[in-house]
Formats: C-alpha cells, structure tokens, sequence
C-alpha cells in the first residue's frame, strides 16, 4: 500500500506569505504527526492528532501555525504571515494508533519550504 | 542540556565494522525510537522499545530504563548504513509528544 504522502514537495514563497503544506497519511492510521527540521538542527515536534481527540498543539512555535485534519484522514499544516526562521523541512508521519500505546512511525518525505 | 543526547556526533568506519550508537536520556520515559535518516531526508523508523533488546537483520537496538540509555548496533556494517541514525523519546503514555537527539552522522567506506 502506498506510504504516507506530502505535497508540494518543495515551496518557495516570500516572506509575509501564507502557505499551506498537505500530509496524506496511511490509510486506516489514526494517529498524525507533523515535524519539522530546521537546517543543521535537529527534529522538531509540532502538532499530533489522534482519532477525534483534540490535537496536542504544544509544539506549534507561535499563533502563526495550525493545523486541521479532515475526515480523520488528511492533514494541513497552515502557516501564515511566513518569516524566514519559517524556512525547514516539514514533516508528516502517522501511526497505526496512540494514546496509552507507542505504535511505530511511519514518515513522509517532507515538504523542503524555502522563505524568501 | 538537551535531555536526548547521542553520541558519538560523527562516525566513520570501514565496511564489515561493528558499530555501536548511543544514547542516553535525562528524563523518564514511555518508549524509544531509533530513526534512520539517508541524504535526500527520507526518515524510516528502525526500532520502538521500552524495554531489552530487538533485533532486525543486522541491525540490534538495546535499552536499559534504570540507566537511562540505549544503543544502536549495526553488525557487518555496509556502506549502505551510511545514513544519520536518531533516537527519540516518548515522555509519558500521556504524551505522544517526541523529543529527538541531535542524530549520528554514519559513513561507512568501502
């Protein structure tokens, strides 16, 4: 089956700009994470969802960042008013489930955003 | 202090060499992963334990909770290991919140 997908691949967009990032995750996986690696720093939590539970959002750095996640399926990560400390590799995994349980990650392959 | 630290930062060995990754964490925790990363980004999960030992072909991941450490070892390492290899700890079941290390920078030559 197919892997957990993300979209654009790549986004370069000016500073002030908003931008949206889509993360599809494994079918049937209840639990969604979204990361995010900074150039030369290490990985990031920023916001999880699982199943209808409200998402942790103690990750997210400032108000200018949220996240929605529709159907229990698909994820958008909305940043706006973009700065160029904004600029990172964004992350999606997902799992099988969460809560009480560790269930291993499954990773897409990011979305490269670029704040000019 | 970061509370994931691993060590060593950078490794380099030759092929068919026994490769140890460690570590260590200052706080309590639910569970541990240890990530791969290959140039390009791509992040595939290795190992998720809370407790003793796991094995995955040449790859085997051990945790001690009392001491707070773990280890990554790769047998008959290839250059295809080469990679950045990072763990990262669940806090609490009342959390699914991860905090990673700063990873190791693998290159294995031929």
């Amino acid at each position: 089956g197919a892997g957990v997908s993300q979209s654009p691949s790549n986004k370069v967009t000016e500073k002030g700009k908003d931008v949206e990032l889509r993360c599809d995750p494994i079918s049937g996986h209840t639990a969604l994470y979204w990361y995010r690696q900074s150039l030369g720093q290490g990985l990031e939590f920023l916001i999880y969802f699982q199943g209808n539970s409200a998402p942790d959002k103690s990750g997210l750095p400032s108000d200018r960042f949220s996240a929605e996640r529709t159907g229990g399926s698909v994820s958008t990560l909305t940043i706006q008013r973009t700065q160029q400390e904004d600029s990172a590799v964004y992350l999606c995994a997902s799992s099988f489930g969460g809560g009480a349980s560790s269930y291993e990650q499954y990773f897409g392959p990011g979305t490269r955003l670029t704040v000019t | 202090k970061n509370e994931v630290e691993q060590s060593p930062q950078n490794l380099t060995a030759q092929e068919g060499e026994f490769i140890t990754i460690n570590c260590s964490y200052s706080v309590g925790i639910s569970a541990l992963h240890w990530l791969q990363q290959h140039p390009g980004g791509g992040i595939v999960s290795l190992f998720m334990l809370s407790s003793g030992k796991k094995k995955h072909g040449r790859l085997i991941a051990t945790i001690n909770i009392q001491e707070k450490h773990s280890s990554l070892h790769i047998t008959a390492s290839h250059p295809r290991d080469s990679a950045v290899y990072i763990c990262a700890v669940r806090l609490s079941r009342a959390t699914n919140k991860l905090i990673f290390g700063t990873g190791t920078l693998l290159a294995v030559q031929p």
